[in-house]
């Protein structure tokens, strides 16, 4: 069975530094990986998404994804924190068997001027 | 260019009442997909629709009935509302249901049932 486990619930940067948002995840297939933003009362957008190509994924908003398989680890990162980065950021998986998406738990991402 | 549109964005029931959140998206897209967001919880999903005329059980489909109008448009009713039921309401849509296709979402129905 699939599961997303998102380590912190919190994380705090100051502006300028870098951004680490961890995530893990259980699999029993190839699953696609994707990480989506929430901004306060606002939809989710998607960032970035994993599917069997290139390990190193790029997103929008300079954020990138590394997808390490015998880590099952599919963390988020930025060199540079942003004000305007300070959103949810959620990490999903989907396997090919069905067409479910299972999100973690969420992760605020707050930074500090 | 409005993607994916929800309505209402607000609304405050009853113990009791129904209610129909609509949903419509512009993308012609296949697949059509409601959740709920609790606090401290990611998305789980209640109903969906892979393709027109099919609609299957999600996570937490109970106390909630789903209708695929048409390619476009995908509602989710509450029969009987229940205070478990508060929550903020997500619709989405994809391309179609394969496990690579990013959903798009609608801004989401904060619901309070009092």
């Amino acid at each position: 069975a699939q599961s997303v486990t998102q380590l912190d619930s919190h994380v705090s940067v100051s502006e300028g530094t870098p951004v680490l948002l961890r995530c893990n995840y259980s699999s029993s297939y190839s699953p696609s990986l994707f990480w989506y933003v929430q901004h306060p009362n606002k939809g989710l957008q998607l960032l970035l998404k994993y599917t069997s190509a290139a390990t190193l994924v790029k997103g929008i908003n300079g954020f990138e994804a590394e997808f390490k398989k015998s880590e099952t680890s599919f963390h988020l990162t930025k060199p540079s924190a942003h004000m305007s980065d300070a959103a949810e950021y959620f990490c999903v998986v989907s396997e090919d068997s069905n067409y479910q998406l299972i999100w973690g738990a969420g992760t605020k991402l707050i930074i500090k001027p | 260019n409005a993607g994916v549109t929800q309505t209402p964005k607000f609304q405050v029931l009853k113990t009791g009442q129904s209610m129909t959140l609509q949903c419509a998206q512009d993308m012609n897209h296949n697949s059509m997909y409601w959740y709920r967001q609790d606090p401290g919880m990611g998305l789980r999903l209640i109903y969906y629709s892979a393709s027109e005329g099919t609609t299957d059980k999600g996570e937490v489909p109970n106390g909630y009935n789903v209708s695929r109008l048409n390619k476009r448009e995908f509602s989710l009713r509450l029969e009987s509302a229940a205070p478990s039921q508060t929550s903020v309401y997500f619709c989405a849509s994809a391309p179609t249901g394969g496990s690579n296709q990013p959903q798009h979402f609608g801004d989401g129905t904060r619901l309070s049932i009092l």
